[in-house]
């Protein structure tokens, strides 16, 4: 079974560009969400999406912005780029955002887009 | 969430185990403990995940302290591809999707 894809791989952008990221979730799977990494930090959240609902938005401007279709996959775009927005962007998948009270599932991380803004 | 304190870094021995602390001292009763790690250059991988009870997968092992403070990662046979970064999350369930990354343990697997 195939795991989280994102397109492209690589991207290198000018400052002022905008720009689409691409991702599909593992079959079955209705939650995506988005994270930024930049070069030596963890992970920081983005953006979360289920059944084409945003259901989470983590502390980024709204040059940021996200959309998920019926089929369940996922675009993250990124208004008038910035030198600092240049980093790894990841995209994980689920099968739920949540259940009862002591619910639990885990994330299914791409292999990410790193993107390059000069 | 509640908040996650991990070593910043720690070496082992390839074929040892490797043991990775974290404490979350200030976890609820209804908040998972996961632990993901990520090697360089990739995608955080998903390692394993517990409540209350000791759980052991094809990867790893984790111990959950009784009183739930604390848990530990067990890689019981390291070896040089298990060098990457550790994180121990716990999030609350409803931001399960919604992880909080710190930054976490840089394991280094020695020869």
């Amino acid at each position: 079974d195939a795991g989280v894809t994102q397109s492209p791989t690589h991207l290198i952008k000018t400052r002022g560009q905008h720009v689409t990221l691409r991702c599909s979730p593992i079959s079955g799977h209705k939650s995506v969400s988005w994270y930024q990494q930049v070069l030596g930090q963890g992970p920081q959240f983005i953006f979360q999406y289920y059944e084409k609902e945003e259901r989470g938005r983590g502390n980024f401007p709204d040059r940021f912005s996200a959309r998920q279709f019926p089929n369940y996959s996922s675009e993250l775009n990124v208004n008038a780029l910035l030198l600092g927005d240049s980093a790894l962007y990841l995209c994980a998948s689920s099968f739920q955002v949540r259940g009862g009270a002591a619910s639990s599932y885990e994330q299914y991380f791409g292999p990410g887009t790193r993107l390059t803004v000069t | 969430d509640a908040k996650t304190t991990q070593p910043p870094s720690m070496d082992c021995a390839e074929g040892r185990a490797a043991n990775l602390p974290c404490n979350h001292s200030t976890i609820s009763g209804n908040e998972y403990v996961y632990w993901y790690r990520q090697i360089h250059s990739q995608g955080p991988q998903y390692i394993i995940h517990g409540l209350k009870n000791n759980e052991t997968n094809e990867m790893a092992s984790l111990i959950i302290t009784e009183d739930r403070k604390s848990s530990t990662l067990i890689l019981p046979h390291a070896t040089l591809r298990d060098t990457a970064v550790y994180y121990c999350i716990a999030p609350t369930p409803s931001n399960t999707g919604k992880l909080i990354f710190g930054q976490g343990t840089t394991l280094q697997v020695k020869p």
